[in-house]
């Protein structure tokens, strides 16, 4: 119950186009869900977080679409650039304990 | 600009050594954890530290300690050290009572032979 199951495990997008990945979660109690992106050689740093109470957040590029009802969130990444390319974890916590993390998504990004 | 320093990038050990993971985190962060990398398998952890002298075990413990003797400095220690500990190693911090955004050391990437 405590897993946050993360797919795909790899991503090939061109350039421009729009890259999804999907997180499914058991744990209803879980009330924060971020995502991390990770370049080669540099820890994982915090890119965008979402509460159960909103649908939809969006910082840029970068949106999560969360379905509270599935049990589900996505990262979606519009107009997909080769500096985007790095490996993303989601993650989900539950009133500020630690967080339990996917299994990591590299995407890489084709000129 | 606040950062979490883990000592070492590389390190190459033989089977059964003691190994020690240092890492420092000059934000003065109470919560450190330390997780290890591997393909497929996401971020693990493995232990964390709410305040100096203070463990908890995390998903893995099993093969690893922890010291914490100061508020910025979280050591991970493999007691003999095996080739299925052969990953990559990430130190992360945040304040206390927040868990919501961790700050990430660099790595260390670890082979055992």
């Amino acid at each position: 119950q405590q897993q946050v199951k993360q797919s795909p495990q790899s991503l090939i997008v061109q350039k421009g186009g729009i890259s999804i990945i999907n997180c499914a979660y058991e744990n209803t109690a879980f009330d924060y869900f971020p995502w991390y992106q990770q370049f080669p050689g540099k820890g994982p740093a915090l890119l965008i977080a979402i509460r159960p109470d909103v649908s939809e957040k969006k910082e840029g590029r970068f949106t999560i679409s969360f379905n509270k009802s599935a049990k589900q969130f996505s990262l979606h990444i519009m107009d997909s650039q080769p500096g985007d390319s790095a490996t993303y974890f989601c993650a989900a916590s539950r009133g500020g304990g630690k967080l339990i993390f996917g299994q990591g998504t590299e995407l890489s990004v084709k000129p | 600009d606040v950062k979490v320093t883990q000592s070492s990038r590389y390190l190459v050990k033989r089977t059964g050594e003691k190994v020690f993971l240092e890492c420092v985190q000059d934000m003065d962060h109470e919560n450190m954890f330390w997780y290890r990398q591997d393909p497929g398998l996401g971020l693990r952890l493995i232990y964390f530290s709410y305040d100096v002298k203070m463990k908890e075990k995390g998903d893995i413990p099993e093969g690893y300690s922890v010291s914490r003797e100061k508020k910025e400095r979280f050591s991970l220690i493999l007691e003999s050290a095996s080739t299925n500990q052969t990953s990559m190693y990430l130190c992360a911090s945040t304040p206390w009572g927040s868990n919501y955004g961790y700050t990430f050391g660099s790595g260390t990437r670890l082979t055992v032979v």
